[in-house]
């Protein structure tokens, strides 16, 4: 089955600074990987996506994220962290299997933007 | 477009009561689901459909029903309400568009369950 890892429950980062999230995964075949954000009493927004092509995807608020094969890792970056960016954050991978879109997630890492 | 809505926003059952948790989207996607999020394990999946009339288990089905009898709707139903669903429930919706497969979701239930 397909499955990925978050393996920091929390990331602490001062404003201003470079913000990383880690994701791995484990699938077979082609990942097609996401990142989604979730603030405090909502649902959960999608940030980015990874089909196919460029390892560098550039997805909303200033968040891009870097796929790497060789690692099987996908993490989550930011260059200058706001204040607002406080929030937990997911990494999914999408499920294998015909007419589906079946997401499998990560536990969540909370991150803590410090003023 | 008001995307994925759900309704109530929060609820508190007794144990053994029943309940219907309503999911609607407006975007015309064929796939939705159900995922239930508890602290430190993440989303899983409930229950998901690929199109009216079709529905299949996840990863956490037991003790949830569902139906897909139009595209836009996809409620779930808890039949006999016990403790251990307490949580919060949140359907996404996504389309089949090659390409696409990014869901959207609502902005969820808060169930509990005394």
């Amino acid at each position: 089955a397909q499955s990925v890892a978050q393996p920091e429950d929390q990331v602490n980062v001062a404003e201003g600074n470079p913000l990383t999230v880690k994701c791995t995964y484990s699938v077979s075949g082609n990942p097609y990987l996401f990142w989604y954000v979730q603030y405090p009493n909502r649902g959960l927004q999608f940030l980015l996506k990874y089909i196919t092509g460029d390892n560098l995807v550039k997805g909303s608020y200033g968040f891009e994220a870097e796929f790497n094969k060789s690692q099987t890792s996908f993490h989550l970056k930011k260059p200058s962290a706001l204040v607002s960016d406080s929030a937990l954050y997911f990494c999914a991978v999408r499920d294998i299997g015909y007419g589906n879109n079946r997401l499998a997630f990560g536990k969540g890492n909370q991150v803590v933007v410090i003023p | 477009n008001a995307g994925v809505t759900q309704t109530p926003k929060f609820q508190v059952l007794k144990t053994g009561q029943s309940m219907t948790l309503q999911c609607a989207q407006d975007m015309n996607h064929e796939y939705m689901s159900w995922y239930r999020q508890d602290p430190g394990m993440g989303l899983r999946l409930i229950h998901y459909s690929v199109g009216a009339g079709i529905t299949d288990q996840g990863e956490v089905p037991n003790g949830y029903n569902v139906s897909r009898s139009t595209t836009e709707d996809f409620p779930l139903r808890l039949l006999s309400a016990a403790p251990s669903q307490t949580s919060v429930y949140f359907c996404a919706s996504s389309s089949r568009d090659r390409g696409s497969y990014e869901q959207y979701f609502g902005p969820g239930t808060r169930l509990t369950v005394t």
